[in-house]
């Protein structure tokens, strides 16, 4: 039940593009998702993050959709660059902790 | 803004050796503290967390240990080593409702 399913495990997309990254939960306790990204060799850093309350936010070219009666939400990237390449893991925070998908390694090509 | 520090950067430990490694937050007080490890291309398991001095919660049953002798020092121990417990080592803080995570320690058992 505090489990958070994250797909796809990875994906390709050219420069330009809109990666959608799906992540669905289980437990309705939660309070709180945040997504984060990492590079190789680094601790994951936040990126974005809702509350169940809203259904959508966005932050420049980062926006979280979010569908609380589907227990589902998502990160879309709007015009991706190869900067963007990098694990995306999306997570769920509730009673005292925070539960992480599988993440999705993200390849942004020129 | 909190900041986290762990150290070291990496470490290379022979099988049945012992471990100490070090998380200490600054920027806060009284913060909920955990201990993740993430496994090569995997997710970030969560290991341990505290909610106060000497307070530990276990998540998984494992090689290793915990401790919290201060209110912003957090210890990951483990008295023998298995070659099961190579991985990249992640501190992270509460910092409601984010968490903040520390850059990592990679170790490797060989």
């Amino acid at each position: 039940q505090q489990q958070v399913k994250q797909s796809p495990q990875s994906l390709i997309v050219q420069k330009g593009g809109i990666p959608i990254i799906n992540c669905a939960y289980e437990n309705t306790a939660f309070d709180y998702f945040p997504w984060y990204q990492q590079f190789p060799g680094k601790g994951p850093a936040l990126l974005i993050a809702i509350r169940p309350d809203v259904s959508e936010k966005k932050e420049g070219r980062f926006t979280i959709s979010f569908n609380k009666s589907a227990k589902q939400f998502s990160l879309h990237i709007m015009d991706s660059q190869p900067g963007d390449s990098a694990t995306y893991f999306c997570a769920a925070s509730g009673f005292q902790k925070l539960v992480f998908g599988t993440g999705t390694r993200l390849l942004v090509s020129p | 803004s909190q900041t986290i520090h762990q150290w070291p950067a990496t470490l290379v430990q022979p099988v049945g050796s012992p471990l100490s490694l070090e998380c200490t937050v600054e920027g806060t007080s009284n913060p909920n503290l955990y201990w993740y490890r993430q496994a090569a291309g995997r997710g970030l398991q969560l290991l341990f967390y505290s909610v106060g001095i000497g307070q530990i919660s276990s998540e998984v049953p494992q090689n290793l240990s915990a401790s919290r002798p201060q209110d912003r020092q957090f210890i990951l121990s483990s008295k023998k080593l298995l070659l099961s417990d190579s991985g990249f080592y992640l501190c992270a803080s509460r910092t409601d409702p984010g968490y903040t995570f520390g850059s990592g320690t990679r170790l490797t058992v060989v």
